[in-house]
């Protein structure tokens, strides 16, 4: 399968614990994205890399949200202290380097993040 | 802020066509058009996109009205499996950011 990989694909923890998701994007392709989406919502943006470099964050991504993608491969997007409210759908995608006929992003399956 | 407005939800009878509009009446001079589709529980998947011209590939076509202002999406033969939400997307193609940015989409059920 060479789609967009996302792993865990569910994860249930405990209010005020850390989680770290992981996203492997389809090989060669520059910008990463990553959503979050809700119950009866679109998917909200959250940030995106090039290449390595976080390029734009969402007033969404609060300080207790980090991401990175050190090697311009796979990133990892972290929740510190998580709420109940953190409780959604992670979404990672990617597209290739953007040109007036390639631009569609790629998405992944989605982690689903419950915190109890 | 989305650009876009689509209605929250349509029906269709599996095997007729569906024809899904958009608003788009702020659209700018060199934003696309795209649209995506999620099916429950995966990540949204991508159809389709245009400019200004018609397009149609295997899954959909795209009609753009001359103005610009609004777009129908048309699936011509759908299929159960065509059920979800479909999002309706304006971006800038040319430099800068391509962020795909979803509003609430519309909910297609196609039933027998």
């Amino acid at each position: 399968d060479t789609g967009v990989s996302q792993d865990p694909r569910h994860k249930i923890t405990k209010r005020g614990q850390n989680v770290t998701f992981r996203c492997d994007p389809i090989s060669e392709h520059n910008r990463l994205y990553w959503y979050r989406q809700t119950l009866g919502q679109g998917p909200e943006f959250l940030t995106y890399f090039q290449n390595e470099a976080q390029l734009e964050k969402s007033r969404l991504l609060s300080d207790r949200f980090s991401a990175e993608r050190p090697k311009g491969s796979f990133s990892t997007l972290e929740i510190q202290r998580t709420e109940q409210g953190d409780s959604a759908m992670y979404l990672c995608a990617s597209s290739p380097t953007l040109t007036l006929m390639n631009t569609e992003a790629f998405f992944g399956q989605g982690t689903r993040l419950t915190v109890v | 802020d989305a650009k876009t407005t689509q209605p929250p939800s349509m029906d269709c009878a599996e095997g007729r066509a569906a024809n899904l509009p958009c608003n788009h009446s702020t659209i700018s001079g060199n934003e696309y058009v795209y649209w995506y589709r999620q099916i429950h529980s995966q990540g949204p998947q991508y159809i389709i996109h245009g400019l200004k011209n018609n397009e149609t590939n295997e899954m959909a076509s795209l009609i753009i009205t001359e103005d610009r202002k609004s777009s129908t999406l048309i699936l011509p033969h759908a299929t159960l499996r065509d059920t979800a939400v479909y999002y309706c997307i304006v971006s800038s193609a040319s430099g800068g950011s391509y962020i795909p940015t979803f509003g609430r989409g519309t909910s297609l059920i196609v039933h027998p």
